[in-house]
């Protein structure tokens, strides 16, 4: 069964730089959720999207934007890295925003921020 | 403030043992519960998700429990095997569509 895609797998970045990461959802689902995971941690919620609009806003930076296109996949576009920027991006998807929908969770990017 | 407590932090055990993982929480109002398992550096995939009326579900050699009077539950897992060497993440919806996650278990099955 087709899962949650995410590209770049591993992406090295320098300070100051931009790094953009993509998710491309189950076909079908119309739900995409951000996630970001630090060394240890529980991963904290971003941002999501329903049907290409924005629905909920979590933790996310101001230097941090995020959209989701007509085919549903969605970007994460993280500009003026910090260090602290380093972590796993998980990107989940669900079909709708019903009560018991489950997320599914794509395999994650990991960011390295030097 | 939702929170999602989860014990024990870490736990080893010998391969064909069973085990029993510990959530409490007190996100309100409650919608449901996931318990989700995390490989390392690798995305959670969802075991079972369980609503208010629910207290017991398995998925194959996995049972979750969920009392929603004291809002804990458990995850049992029957006849260990290696593979199940993960991180065990309990993840709570309340009213909002942002769910609340635990800091997870970290079980570690050796042979």
């Amino acid at each position: 069964a087709a899962g949650v895609i995410q590209s770049p797998r591993h992406l090295i970045k320098e300070k100051r730089e931009t790094a953009t990461l993509k998710c491309y959802p189950i076909p079908r689902h119309d739900t995409v959720y951000w996630y970001q995971q630090g060394p240890g941690q529980d991963p904290q919620f971003l941002i999501s999207f329903y049907e290409k609009m924005q629905s909920d806003k979590g933790s996310i930076p101001d230097r941090f934007s995020a959209q989701q296109f007509s085919d549903y996949h969605s970007e994460l576009n993280m500009s003026s890295l910090e260090l602290g920027d380093s972590a796993l991006y998980f990107c989940a998807s669900s079909f709708g925003r019903a009560e018991t929908d489950t997320q599914y969770f794509g395999p994650g990017t990991r960011l390295t921020v030097l | 403030k939702n929170q999602v407590e989860q014990s024990p932090q870490s736990l080893i055990i010998l391969e064909g043992k069973n085990c029993t993982l510990q959530c409490n929480y007190t996100v309100s109002p409650f919608s449901n519960l996931r318990w989700y398992k995390q490989d390392t550096g690798r995305g959670p995939v969802s075991l079972t998700i369980m609503t208010f009326s629910e207290n017991t579900k398995s998925n194959g050699r996995y049972t979750a429990t969920l009392d929603a009077d004291t809002k804990q539950s458990s995850l049992h897992i029957t006849a260990s095997q290696l593979s199940d060497s993960a991180s065990y993440i309990c993840v709570v919806k309340g009213g909002s569509y942002i769910p609340t996650f635990g800091r997870g278990t970290s079980l570690i099955v050796h042979p």
